[in-house]
């Protein structure tokens, strides 16, 4: 059965850098998201992002966090300057035409120390 | 504001007995919800959706307006049942609100 993927697993990245997190959703999937999951906190949603341009986004996404669908498989969310409290558990999901059932990727460790 | 309060952060059940995970929503549109569970080392996958008023696993979740809640109930708990499980909303355009998640515990 066809699942997101998303790489890495883990990464550990410097306060102030880039980072690029890289999610391969499921092949025919219309909607693309990125979630955040703080330690011990709730899921937060981030982005959502259809027919190549961003659909909704929450508070939370501001001018530091980009999303690129750059080749038509891949779906990337990139934080420009990364703070301390960028640290969290990055989950990125899809779903298919017509339902709202997200299929959700694995999910990658962020630490900025 | 829309808000998906779970506020039962552990909860814990001997097996065979009724289980009841909670969630309230508070929302001022037309709601749709959402349980999605996560098993150990696995990742989030959807459980059931209130719009399918179907049975997952046992489990069922009746959406009640007045209320507005979504609990999950499954009459007879089993051990493959624990996991952390998150109430969700979907809001207007493609926006999803998740609770803090409540992680049951079934007890042989």
């Amino acid at each position: 059965e066809p699942e997101v993927t998303q790489t890495p697993s883990h990464q550990v990245t410097q306060m102030g850098q880039e980072v690029i997190l890289r999610c391969v959703p499921i092949s025919n999937h219309l909607y693309f998201y990125w979630y955040r999951q703080i330690l011990g906190q709730k899921v937060e949603f981030l982005v959502s992002f259809y027919n190549n341009e961003i659909s909704e986004k929450s508070e939370i996404f501001d001018d530091q966090f980009s999303v690129e669908r750059p080749d038509g498989s891949n779906f990337t969310l990139k934080i420009r300057s990364t703070k301390l409290e960028d640290s969290a558990m990055y989950f990125c999901a899809s779903t298919p035409p017509g339902v709202y059932e997200q299929y959700f990727g694995p999910g990658t460790r962020l630490t900025v120390t | 504001a829309q808000r998906v309060t779970q506020p039962e952060k552990l909860l814990s059940v001997f097996k065979g007995a009724p289980v009841e995970l909670k969630c309230n929503y508070s929302y001022s549109g037309s709601p749709e919800l959402f349980w999605y569970v996560q098993y150990s080392r696995q990742r989030l996958q959807l459980l059931l959706r209130h719009i399918s008023r179907e049975s997952i696993k046992g489990f069922t979740a009746d959406l009640n307006k007045g209320e507005t809640s979504f609990h999950l109930k499954k009459p007879f708990a089993q051990e493959e049942d624990s996991a952390m499980y998150y109430c969700a909303l979907r809001a207007t355009g493609n926006q999803f609100y998740f609770g803090t998640g409540t992680s049951l515990t079934v007890i042989p």
